[in-house]
């Protein structure tokens, strides 16, 4: 059983296109994340839900914009997507707010803006 | 300013030598760092916790140290396989998580 999930694997689209990335958690845990891998491969976190509460929205663009249906879910939707988006997204979950616990990641989706 | 720089960028060694990979952090006040691998198109798995009373810790070929007075974390990779080729990302926590920018290792025949 795959502990994170996240669809689709790969995403090719044109610009100003409006696209979403789902994620699903089996783990039981009460956070969840979205990430951002560069080319550079820095990890950089962008939302963090709590038990469907927003508890982290660091500096992104409104045009990205999490929903979280239940604890176990954290979709992610991009507006008018501009080449600079393009990146690996990873979902991630963890037991706790509070980081002490280990993040447990999704395979990531890989979007391309052409 | 709270940072975490990992050295080397990348490294390449012959299977079934030892390598260790190095993190150095600037980050106040320290909670705990974590070592993550990061296989090609996957998502980071993470290695090991180290927290400030503890010096070292193994799980199986991986060694990491941690000396909080210098700031200063290693990860050991003894005997190494070709399926330890991956990136190795040190990420510490203070009030929030640091990730440092990675360590690409290649384990070559």
């Amino acid at each position: 059983d795959t502990a994170v999930s996240q669809t689709p694997k790969y995403l090719v689209t044109q610009m100003g296109n409006d696209k979403s990335i789902k994620c699903e958690q089996n783990l039981g845990h009460d956070t969840m994340y979205w990430y951002k891998q560069d080319s550079k491969k820095f990890l950089k976190i962008m939302f963090s839900y709590n038990n469907k509460e927003l508890i982290i929205n660091e500096t992104v663009p409104n045009r990205f914009s999490p929903k979280s249906p239940d604890k176990a879910h954290l979709n992610l939707h991009i507006n008018s997507l501009e080449l600079g988006d393009s990146a690996v997204y990873f979902c991630a979950s963890s037991q706790d707010r509070h980081f002490s616990e280990k993040l447990f990641f999704g395979s990531g989706t890989q979007l391309s803006v052409l | 300013k709270n940072q975490v720089e990992q050295s080397p960028q990348s490294l390449i060694i012959l299977e079934g030598k030892n390598c260790t990979l190095q993190c150095n952090y600037t980050v106040s006040p320290f909670s705990n760092l974590r070592w993550y691998k990061q296989d090609t198109g996957r998502g980071p798995v993470s290695l090991t916790i180290m927290t400030f009373s503890e010096n070292t810790k193994s799980n199986g070929r991986y060694t990491a140290t941690l000396d909080a007075d210098t700031k200063q974390s290693s990860l050991h990779i003894t005997a190494s396989q070709l399926s330890d080729s991956a990136s190795y990302i040190c990420v510490v926590k203070c009030d929030k998580v640091i990730f440092g920018p990675g360590t690409s290792l290649s384990v070559i025949p």
